[in-house]
C-alpha cells in the first residue's frame, strides 16, 4: 500500500510566488522527510520533521505536520527558477526503511 | 559535510551480465539501504542492511539481487543477470539511527 501521496502531482508558478505541496500518509510514523530531486539527479534531503513536532523551518522552507490528519505540507516561499525540481515526501515508520511518495513536479517560471 | 559516495555514476551493461554497484556510506553510520528509481517513476525501497545482515527487503529484491559489506567501508549491490527492466537509477543511503538518511547521488544503470 502506498504510504505517502503528494498533492498536486504537478505545480507551475511564477518566480516570487509561494509554492505549497501536500503529502498524506496512511500509518503512524516516526518522522516525515522532504526531498528534492533535480531532473535525472540525486535526492537531496531538505528537512525532517518528527512525529511530535508540528512545524519546522529551514531558510525559505516551512514544513507542517498534522498527525491527526496524517498529512504534511511543504511551503517554499519566494520561489526561484532554481527551485524547479521534483519534491518527494518520505515517511519513516521503522528503522528499516523510508517510503517515498510519487512526488510533486514543481516548475518555477522566471 | 559527510557524503555517501556512489560509483560509477553511470553504468551500461549487456542484458544477462552481472553488475556491481558500489557505495561508500558515511563512516559512523550503522544502517545501509538501496533504493531504485525507474525513469519518471517514484523511488522504491529495495533492501536495508544492519549488523552485517539484511534487515528487510522488498518484493523487488529477488534472488537476482544481493548486498554485501565486504570490508567495513564499502556497501555493494550486485545484480546477477541483468534484465532490461533493471534499468534505473540506484540510490544508496546510510543512517546513524535508522531514522535520518543521507542519500548518495545515484548510479544510473542502463541495460541494453
Amino acid at each position: 500500500s502506498q504510504q505517502g501521496e503528494e498533492d498536486p502531482q504537478a505545480l507551475s508558478i511564477q518566480e516570487g510566488e509561494n509554492a505549497t505541496m501536500n503529502c498524506s500518509y496512511k500509518t503512524s510514523i516516526n518522522n516525515l522527510q522532504w526531498y528534492r530531486q533535480n531532473s535525472g539527479r540525486g535526492l537531496v534531503h531538505l528537512i525532517l520533521i518528527r512525529s511530535n513536532e508540528r512545524e519546522k523551518h529551514s531558510g525559505r522552507l516551512r514544513v507542517t505536520l498534522d498527525t491527526s490528519k496524517k498529512s504534511s505540507s511543504l511551503l517554499i516561499t519566494a520561489s526561484r527558477a532554481a527551485d524547479t525540481a521534483s519534491y518527494f515526501c518520505a515517511t519513516v515508520t521503522s528503522y528499516d526503511k523510508v517510503i517515498f511518495g510519487p512526488g510533486t513536479s514543481l516548475s518555477v517560471i522566471p | 559535510e559527510p557524503e555517501v559516495t556512489q560509483t560509477p555514476s553511470h553504468q551500461v551493461t549487456q542484458m544477462g551480465q552481472e553488475v556491481i554497484l558500489r557505495c561508500v556510506p558515511i563512516s559512523n553510520h550503522l544502517y545501509f539501504y538501496w533504493y531504485r528509481q525507474i525513469l519518471g517513476q517514484k523511488v522504491e525501497f529495495l533492501v536495508s542492511f544492519y549488523n552485517n545482515e539484511i534487515s528487510e527487503k522488498s518484493e523487488i529484491f529477488d534472488d537476482q539481487f544481493s548486498v554485501e559489506r565486504p570490508d567495513g567501508s564499502n556497501f555493494t549491490l550486485k545484480i546477477r543477470s541483468t534484465k532490461l527492466e533493471d534499468s534505473a537509477m540506484y540510490f544508496c543511503a546510510s543512517s546513524v539511527t535508522g531514522y535520518g538518511y543521507t542519500f548518495g547521488s545515484g548510479t544510473r544503470l542502463t541495460v541494453v
